[in-house]
């Protein structure tokens, strides 16, 4: 069984603050990472597809690193602001087959004003 | 561009009796569609994949005879949860996928068997 985690569960910050989180996942036969944002009654956006080890991904203030030896991705937000209050998901895809997503739990932000 | 939409986004229903969830790719033709349930503070977990016209493939654990899916077209598949119980109770989410163009989330749909 494969598994995916996320840490913090959930996260409370100031407007204005930076955070980050952490995905973690099997190093073995790694095919992709993805992060979605997933806001409460709609659907997963995605942000970052990640394949390679050392990737660095940016979109505005959220950015994304990716290990794939040790089998981690952090993803940053710089200066958050409330409407980035969301629960994050990352999902992993091993090999090719299927490309069936295993997702983490997510990590429920909350940015206060 | 790459919409898909669920119906309904809830549903209250009796125990025994059967619900339907519809999920439609809006403006995109998807060769296959996913279906996966999120119990509270899990992850969402896959139950099953369904190929156009073919049967559906489900994942360990999961009832076929219980969760019917039909993936009639390139732009719909239906979930149907036959005499749901109250551990039915779920939120159900379905993910639609187009070659080249990756994978694509409705916004789900909160299940309550009472």
């Amino acid at each position: 069984i494969l598994n995916v985690e996320q840490s913090p569960q959930s996260l409370h910050v100031q407007e204005g603050d930076s955070t980050n989180f952490t995905c973690s996942f099997p190093s073995s036969n790694f095919y992709a990472l993805h992060w979605y944002r997933w806001e409460t009654a709609k659907s997963p956006e995605a942000l970052f597809v990640m394949t390679l080890n050392g990737d660095e991904k940016k979109k505005g203030r959220i950015s994304a690193t990716l290990n794939t030896k040790e089998g981690y991705s952090y993803l940053y937000i710089k200066g958050s602001q409330p409407e980035d209050s969301a629960t994050y998901l990352c999902a992993f895809i091993k090999n090719n087959y299927g490309q069936n997503f295993v997702f983490g739990p997510g990590t429920r932000l909350s940015v206060l004003p | 561009g790459a919409v898909v939409s669920q119906h309904p986004s809830w549903v209250i229903c009796k125990s025994g009796t059967s619900v339907k969830i519809e999920c439609r790719s809006l403006d995109f033709q998807a060769t296959t569609m996913f279906w996966y349930r999120q119990f509270p503070k899990q992850s969402l977990m896959l139950m099953a994949t369904s190929n156009e016209g073919s049967k559906a493939t489900y994942e360990q654990g999961v009832e076929k005879d219980k969760f019917l899916i039909n993936h009639a077209s390139l732009t719909l598949s239906t979930l149907t949860v036959t005499s749901a119980h109250p551990e039915d109770s779920s939120f159900y989410i379905c993910s639609a996928r187009t070659s080249g163009r990756g994978q694509f989330f409705g916004p789900g749909t909160r299940l309550t068997v009472l």
